[in-house]
C-alpha cells in the first residue's frame, strides 16, 4: 500500500494562478481532509469529505474548492491563489463510523505564492 | 468552540533526560485526545490517543493520561532520544467524528 500520496511536493505560483494539489489514498478509506499548515497556528481544517460526491466546509475554506468523484482521490483548487496561501498542505484519510479511527496523513505539499 | 493549546516551543534537551509538554484543551462533550508527531520532510503520524477520562496512551515510551478534572492531556517520556526530535502536536475530536482540532505545536531538539 502507498497510503496517502500528495502531489506536487513543492510548487511556486504568481498571484492570481490557479493550480490544484493532488491527494490519493488506497487504503478504501470514506474519510479524507485538507489542512495547512502555518507557523505558530498547527494544522487548521479547510474542506472534507465523508465519501464520494459529499463534501463540506472546514475551519478556512475561503480561496479553495474540492470535489471527490472518487473515494480514491480528493484534489484541492486554488482558482486564484494570494500570497496569504503560502502555506504547507496536507491531506489525510480515515475510516467512517463508530470508534476513533487513526488518520493517515500524506507528505505534504509546500506552496509559495509570490 | 473545541480548541487546544500547547506550551510554546522550541524545547531543547539533552538525551535521556525526562520530556513533559503541556498540553490543556476546551470542548464540549467527552472528546477523544490525541499525539501526532511530525519528523523532519514528513507528513503527521499518531504517537498515542485517549477516548475518555483517565485512560492513559502509550507508545515508543511516550505516555499521557486524559485527565478531564484539569482538561488537560501532557505528553511524558523518562528518558528522551536524538531520534525523538520531532514537532509534536496535541490534537482533540469529537467523539466518533473525524474532525480533529490541533495545537500550535511543540518542536523538541534532543541533543546528544
Amino acid at each position: 500500500n502507498a497510503g496517502v500520496t500528495q502531489t506536487p511536493k513543492f510548487q511556486v505560483l504568481k498571484t492570481g494562478q490557479s493550480m490544484t494539489l493532488q491527494c490519493a489514498q488506497d487504503m478504501n478509506h470514506e474519510y479524507m481532509s485538507w489542512y495547512r499548515q502555518d507557523p505558530g497556528m498547527g494544522l487548521r481544517l479547510i474542506h472534507y469529505s465523508v465519501g464520494a460526491g459529499i463534501t463540506d466546509q472546514g475551519e478556512v475554506p475561503n480561496g479553495y474548492n474540492v470535489s471527490r468523484s472518487t473515494t480514491e482521490d480528493f484534489p484541492l483548487r486554488l482558482l486564484s491563489a494570494a500570497p496569504s496561501q503560502t502555506s504547507v498542505y496536507f491531506c489525510a484519510s480515515s475510516l467512517v463510523g463508530v470508534g476513533d479511527y487513526e488518520q493517515y496523513f500524506g507528505p505534504g505539499t509546500r506552496l509559495t505564492v509570490t | 468552540g473545541n480548541s487546544v493549546t500547547q506550551m510554546e516551543g522550541p524545547v531543547t534537551l539533552s538525551e535521556e533526560a525526562f520530556l513533559t509538554i503541556n498540553c490543556t484543551y476546551t470542548a464540549t462533550g467527552y472528546p477523544s485526545l490525541f499525539w501526532y508527531v511530525q519528523y523532519p520532510g514528513e507528513g503527521l503520524q499518531l504517537l498515542l490517543k485517549a477516548t475518555k477520562a483517565d485512560d492513559k496512551g502509550s507508545n515508543k515510551g511516550f505516555e499521557a493520561t486524559y485527565r478531564k478534572e484539569t482538561t488537560s492531556f501532557h505528553l511524558e517520556k523518562g528518558s528522551v532520544q536524538v531520534s525523538d526530535s520531532a514537532v509534536y502536536f496535541c490534537a482533540l475530536a469529537n467523539q466518533g467524528a473525524q474532525k480533529l482540532v490541533f495545537g500550535q505545536g511543540t518542536r523538541l531538539t534532543i541533543n546528544p
